[in-house]
């Protein structure tokens, strides 16, 4: 089946630096990738979608000069926190959209990374 | 707006008795609706999907979802609970506003943690 790869899984950073993180479709081209914040116990909130070769649309909210996503291939996107402060300690997953055979597209979903800011 | 509520943030059962969690989705038009799982610290996994099929929907793991449209509901339930079953539980619903836009992402509930007790 469709795999997502999310990397890092787990990363802490000092304040005021930058942090990538990459989500990767293994065995699937990807041409929608969403990106999602998770607060503890809380449910999922979209950030921002991708499309391969086009700007981020960006949620209400979300800045999109601290948040950049990049998704420069088909099997790639990327999320950099710049300039990181502790607010944005969090846990953030990607998810990947693929043609399923039914017709619906399928979600498929990074592991998670869990950003920490000290 | 196409959004889903899941009833019950906290559910517990017994080892071996049967799991019922409970999602209602408020749509104009017959939506498509997923349930997830999330263990700590991890992405999602799809446990089953209704894409205007089969009302009665199987998922992995023993559980299944009945796509009820008189009560506009999409409840997940499982006949035997197992120790391992105890995880976050998401109804997702792709929202009405991704679907005008094409961007078709996915909406979560609040989520529904499941406690099984020995």
């Amino acid at each position: 089946g469709a795999v997502v790869s999310q990397h890092p899984s787990w990363v802490i950073c000092k304040s005021g630096t930058s942090v990538k993180i990459e989500c990767r479709s293994l065995d699937f081209q990807a041409t929608t990738m969403f990106w999602y914040r998770q607060f503890p116990k809380q449910s999922l909130m979209l950030m921002a979608t991708s499309n391969e070769g086009s700007k981020a649309t960006y949620e209400q909210g979300v800045e999109k000069d601290k948040f950049l996503i990049n998704h420069a291939s088909l099997t790639l996107s990327t999320l950099t926190v710049t300039s990181a402060h502790p607010e944005d300690s969090s846990f953030y997953i990607c998810s990947a959209r693929d043609k399923d055979g039914v017709g619906i597209y399928g979600y498929t979903f990074g592991s998670g990374t869990r950003l920490t800011v000290v | 707006a196409q959004s889903v509520t899941q009833l019950g943030s906290h559910v517990s059962v017994s080892e071996g008795a049967l799991v019922l969690l409970r999602c209602n989705y408020s749509s104009s038009v017959p939506p498509y609706l997923f349930w997830y799982v999330q263990y700590p610290n991890q992405g999602l996994q799809l446990l089953l999907k209704y894409t205007s099929a089969a009302t009665l929907v199987k998922g992995i793991n023993g559980f299944e979802a009945e796509f009820k449209k008189s009560e506009t509901s999409f409840h997940l339930t499982k006949p035997s609970a197992h120790m391992s079953d105890a995880a976050e539980y998401f109804c997702a619903v792709i929202s009405r506003r991704g679907r005008l836009t094409g961007a078709n992402n996915l909406f979560f509930g609040t989520g529904t943690r499941l406690t099984v007790i020995p």
